[in-house]
Parts: structure tokens; sequence; C-alpha cells
């Protein structure tokens, strides 16, 4: 069946340095991504999305990379800032715009 | 602010009680969907709507229920309560297909 899953559960960085969060799918015919922040108390909030036909996009401070080959995807945080603490999912569409929702990455930056 | 509205914040009921919760879209969009999020499942899927018309099913109990109303608001009913229940409940709603989803901050269950 579906499945998205995150390689790392919580990702500790330095104010200033940059962030790679991962995210691994596994339905290879899925043709939207999304990654969505998620603070406490809060829903979640969307930050970037992409569709198979690219391999990469661009956000303020943010970037996303899409690989198809090894159904990958990666959300990079450039500049790391405290602000940017929170948990991170990313989510796959399964049609109708279902998103399935990886488990989440924690991200803690300390100043 | 997403511009997705859901009440109440929090409830607090009793095993075998029924409960129902609201979602106003955002202004627009025809799309509503409910998420569950509990600590060892995560994000999951329960329903979605369009424009009034049950559109897809993820693993909603049969306890569960939902509707969206000719105003587009959408409501879902819980039944037979049981301790597991306890979650936070997100309502989304999106315009067109391959758009982003735009989430509420959700109604958090608790059943005691």
């Amino acid at each position: 069946g579906e499945s998205v899953g995150l390689h790392l559960p919580t990702l500790s960085v330095q104010e200033g340095d940059n962030s790679i969060i991962n995210c691994a799918y596994s339905n290879s015919a899925s043709d939207y991504f999304i990654w969505y922040k998620q603070e406490s108390g809060k829903g979640p909030q969307f930050i970037i999305d992409i569709r198979s036909n690219m391999d990469k996009r661009q956000g303020q401070r943010v970037t996303v990379l899409l690989n198809k080959t090894v159904k990958h995807l990666s959300l990079q945080i450039a500049a790391t800032q405290p602000g940017d603490s929170a948990v991170y999912f990313c989510a796959e569409d399964g049609g109708f715009q279902k998103l399935v929702f990886g488990t989440g990455t924690r991200l803690l930056v300390s100043p | 602010d997403s511009g997705v509205t859901q009440t109440p914040k929090h409830l607090i009921t009793a095993t075998g009680q029924r409960v129902t919760l609201r979602c106003s879209p955002r202004s627009g969009d025809l799309s509503v969907y409910w998420y569950q999020q509990s600590l060892d499942q995560g994000l999951q899927f329960l329903i979605q709507y369009y424009n009034g018309e049950e559109r897809a099913k993820g693993n909603i109990l049969e306890r569960f229920s939902a509707q969206q109303f000719p105003d587009l608001h959408s409501e879902l009913n819980l039944s037979s309560l049981e301790l597991g229940d306890s979650a936070l409940y997100f309502c989304a709603s999106s315009g067109t297909v391959n758009s982003p989803l735009h989430f509420g901050n959700g109604t958090r269950l608790t059943v005691t």
C-alpha cells in the first residue's frame, strides 16, 4: 500500500545552519508532493509543493528536491532560524488530494 | 491564518457519548477534508467532501460520519466514543486539484 516515511525523527541544528529533512515515498504513481510545517497547538501549515514533472523547486529560504528514481523527497531550509523549530511532514497525493502523510521530523534550532 | 475555522478548540467528553466537530473552509474552497492526528498514528485521512458530496473515504470508522452543507461548512460526527478516539481532528480545504490543502488549527478531543 501507500506509505510515506521519514528517515530522521529529530534534527537538531544551530541557528544559521542549513537544514535538510528527508522523506521516502513508496507510491511511484504519486504526482504531487507537499511539505508542511506544524507548530505546537496549530494545524499543518503549507510550506512548498512540487509536481512529479519537476525535480527541484525553490521558495523563500526553502528548496524541495524530488528524486523519482529512488522515490525520495527532501526539504532544505537555508539559514535556519529559531522560528523554524517545528515538526515537518512530507505528504504525497494518493489521488483526489487524499494526502498520505509521513510520520514527521522534529526540527530543533538552537540559538 | 489559513482561513479555515474549526470549532470547538477543545472537547472533553465521556466514553459512549456523541460529539460534533464543525469546520468552515476558506472562502471559495469547495473541498473539505477531515484528518485525525494521534500520537501513534500520525495524520490519517478520514474523508473528503466536494461541493456537498462525498468524494473520497479513508480509514474512517463506521461510528464516525460527516457531511458538507450547502454553505460548504462541514461537520464531523463521532459517536459511541471510545478512549482511543482521543486525538486532534483537523479540517482542511482546497480549491482545485493539485493545489495544497490548508488546515485549520484543529479540535482536540479528549474522551475520558
